[in-house]
């Protein structure tokens, strides 16, 4: 049982290049969500999907785009990579009202 | 702004003593709360919640308190171990499940 598996766990990308991250649970929960973290500060949520089929934006969804064809798997998607989009990213997984389980991060630098 | 406070960035207590991270809130529609800690380089995991119905839930050496009235909570260890060094973050669960956290409290337990 692999929990939540994020890929890759590093990467460095240049203004403009597109890239996808990837998230997979294999514990069947409905709900699968993207988080970014920014130094000082909380995580802040970006996207969210409570099965598959259904996504919808959180906090801060602006550059991002979701997609949930599987219930397994959740990628989030950067279109043209900015500077500010430099951060860590976490996605998180749930059954249904229960505490959300992290994977351990995409580090993600834009030059 | 912050819905979700941790004035205290950091906290440093003896091993054995007790460990008090505090969190105010602002919006009074959360109904449920969550500690969640975080070691380098992982994700968050969950360690303890409670429901506003409650003012106190207790798990082992780890025990929260509510005080709804003052839209503040508390999370008390006893007694801390240098393995409980970590970020905490307190965490409010809003509608669709989302997640909003306060910035984190790094915890150092000296031995």
């Amino acid at each position: 049982n692999a929990g939540v598996t994020q890929t890759p766990k590093f990467q460095v990308l240049k203004t403009g290049q597109s890239m996808t991250l990837q998230c997979a649970q294999d514990m069947n929960h409905e709900y699968m969500s993207w988080y970014r973290q920014d130094p000082g500060m909380g995580l802040r949520l970006i996207h969210y999907s409570v099965g598959a089929g259904i996504t919808d934006q959180g906090e801060v969804p602006n550059g991002y785009n979701v997609s949930r064809s599987t219930t397994e798997d959740f990628p989030l998607r950067l279109l043209s990579a900015a500077p500010s989009q430099t951060s860590v990213y976490f996605c998180a997984s749930s059954p249904g009202g229960q505490p959300q389980h992290f994977g351990d991060g995409t580090r993600l630098s834009i030059l | 702004d912050q819905q979700v406070k941790q004035n205290s960035p950091s906290l440093s207590v003896q091993e054995g003593r007790i460990s008090i991270l505090n969190c105010d809130y602002t919006n009074s529609m959360f109904d449920y709360f969550l500690w969640y800690k975080k070691y380098p380089a992982e994700g968050p995991t969950f360690l303890i919640s409670i429901s506003s119905i409650k003012d106190k839930n207790e798990d082992g050496r780890f025990t929260v308190f509510l005080n709804k009235s003052a839209k503040h909570l508390s999370l008390h260890i006893v007694p801390s171990q240098p393995g409980d060094s970590a970020v905490y973050f307190c965490v409010s669960r809003g509608s669709a499940r989302q997640l909003t956290f306060g910035s984190g409290t790094q915890l150092t337990v000296l031995p």
